[in-house]
């Protein structure tokens, strides 16, 4: 069964540095997702990616984030300039039949 | 008010037992509903979409009711596998962006 692929599955970074996160989503899925969740707190919605240009963002995804699908099977997150509250959990999913999101298993960020 | 809002639990319930979860949503526009298990520092996994008709998968009923804009999940026979945080889910823009419930956690005990 296609599964949605995260790298790395945990991160450790100094504040102020730049951290890419990478997902390889299911192949033949169009709409691709940014989430986070914070140790404790519900999981929520970055960012929506379709057809190579963001298509929603939430107000957690400020100037300090960005998107980017560089070639035809990798989808990354970029966080420019790490802050302590960035530290969380960051899921990617992809969009199947049924309206249904597949997720990754995540990524561990920790911003020291 | 809580755009998704579930039980904030948590369940602690003996083997074989049923156990309910609820959960209301705040934005009459929304389309889709789902019900995603997830289990301690692990992804978010589909348990089921949930149908305005209602739906069963094995032990597992859903129901929706858009007059009230409740969800409800029922286990039946709950097994020690069943334990995990229940998260109610709602799909309610374009782009299909989902809506997390803080999730209700069950521990199932033999």
């Amino acid at each position: 069964e296609p599964e949605v692929t995260q790298t790395p599955s945990h991160q450790v970074t100094q504040m102020g540095q730049e951290v890419i996160l990478r997902c390889v989503p299911i192949s033949n899925h169009l709409y691709f997702y940014w989430y986070r969740q914070i140790l404790g707190q519900k999981v929520e919605f970055l960012v929506s990616f379709y057809n190579n240009e963001i298509s929603e963002k939430s107000e957690i995804f400020d100037d300090q984030f960005s998107v980017e699908r560089p070639d035809g099977s990798n989808f990354t997150l970029k966080i420019r300039s790490t802050k302590l509250e960035d530290s969380a959990m960051y899921f990617c999913a992809s969009l199947g039949p049924g309206e249904t999101q597949y997720f990754g298993p995540g990524t561990r960020l920790l911003v020291l | 008010r809580k755009e998704v809002e579930q039980d904030p639990g948590p369940f602690n319930v003996p083997e074989g037992a049923t156990v309910a979860f609820n959960c209301t949503y705040s934005n009459s526009a929304s389309q889709s509903f789902f019900w995603y298990r997830q289990d301690c520092r692990k992804e978010p996994k589909l348990l089921m979409s949930v149908y305005s008709s209602g739906n069963e998968d094995g032990r597992f009923t859903a129901q929706l009711n858009r007059a009230s804009q409740y969800i409800s999940l029922l286990i039946r026979d709950s097994k020690l596998s069943d334990s995990a945080t229940y998260l109610c889910v709602v799909n309610s823009g374009s782009n299909y962006k989902l809506t997390f419930g803080k999730g209700t956690l069950l521990t199932v005990n033999p």
